[in-house]
């Protein structure tokens, strides 16, 4: 069965430097999402990706961070200068079409630990 | 007002015994409905879609009452696997993400 990827698994890195977490999405999927997970709280929508551009993002979503697909397989979050607060497992998750009528597969994550 | 809420249990149930929880939600604009499972400290994985006239999986069966603004899930004969947390989900439709509760513990006992 087609999977979500995402490299690292685990990314320490100290404040103030720049981190880029990579995924790979299904192939035929068209709509892109990172979301994060503070731990022992919800999962939250930070940005979609659609035909090259983001197509919503939350208002967590700001200049520090922007996404990118490089090339037809990689999407990437980056973060610029990461902060304590950042410290959370980031999900990526693909899908066909639009959130409602079609499955977000949810890659395994990345847990990333800002010291 | 939290656009997902979910009683966070947790649920201690024995092998076999029927549990059952809800989740409301606030935007009644809100057209699907899922819920998630998330073990511990992996990726949510998609449990079930939840529609207007309820469904059934298996063991599972979920209900949803756009009146009143919420979705239930039930598990019949709960097993040990199904320890899980258990995430409501709603997306509006034409929006590109899903909004999340902040789930429902359950843990089956042998």
């Amino acid at each position: 069965e087609p999977e979500v990827t995402q490299t690292p698994s685990h990314q320490v890195t100290q404040m103030g430097q720049e981190v880029i977490l990579r995924c790979v999405p299904i192939s035929n999927h068209l709509y892109f999402y990172w979301y994060r997970q503070i731990l022992g709280q919800k999962v939250e929508f930070l940005v979609s990706f659609y035909n090259n551009e983001i197509s919503e993002k939350s208002e967590i979503f700001d200049d520090q961070f922007s996404v990118e697909r490089p090339d037809g397989s990689n999407f990437t979050l980056k973060i610029r200068s990461t902060k304590l607060e950042d410290s959370a497992m980031y999900f990526c998750a693909s899908s066909e079409g639009l959130a409602g009528g079609y499955e977000q597969y949810f890659g395994p994550g990345t847990r990333l630990t800002v010291t | 007002r939290k656009e997902v809420e979910q009683d966070p249990g947790p649920f201690n149930v024995p092998e076999g015994a029927t549990v059952a929880f809800n989740c409301t939600y606030s935007n009644s604009a809100s057209q699907s409905f899922f819920w998630y499972r998330q073990d511990c400290r992996k990726e949510p994985k998609l449990l079930m879609s939840v529609y207007s006239s309820g469904n059934e999986d298996g063991r599972f069966t979920a209900q949803l009452n756009r009146a009143s603004q919420y979705i239930s899930l039930l598990i019949r004969d709960s097993k040990l696997s199904d320890s899980a947390t258990y995430l409501c989900v709603v997306n509006i439709e034409s929006d590109y993400k899903l909004s999340f509760g902040a789930g429902t513990t359950v843990t089956v006992r042998a």
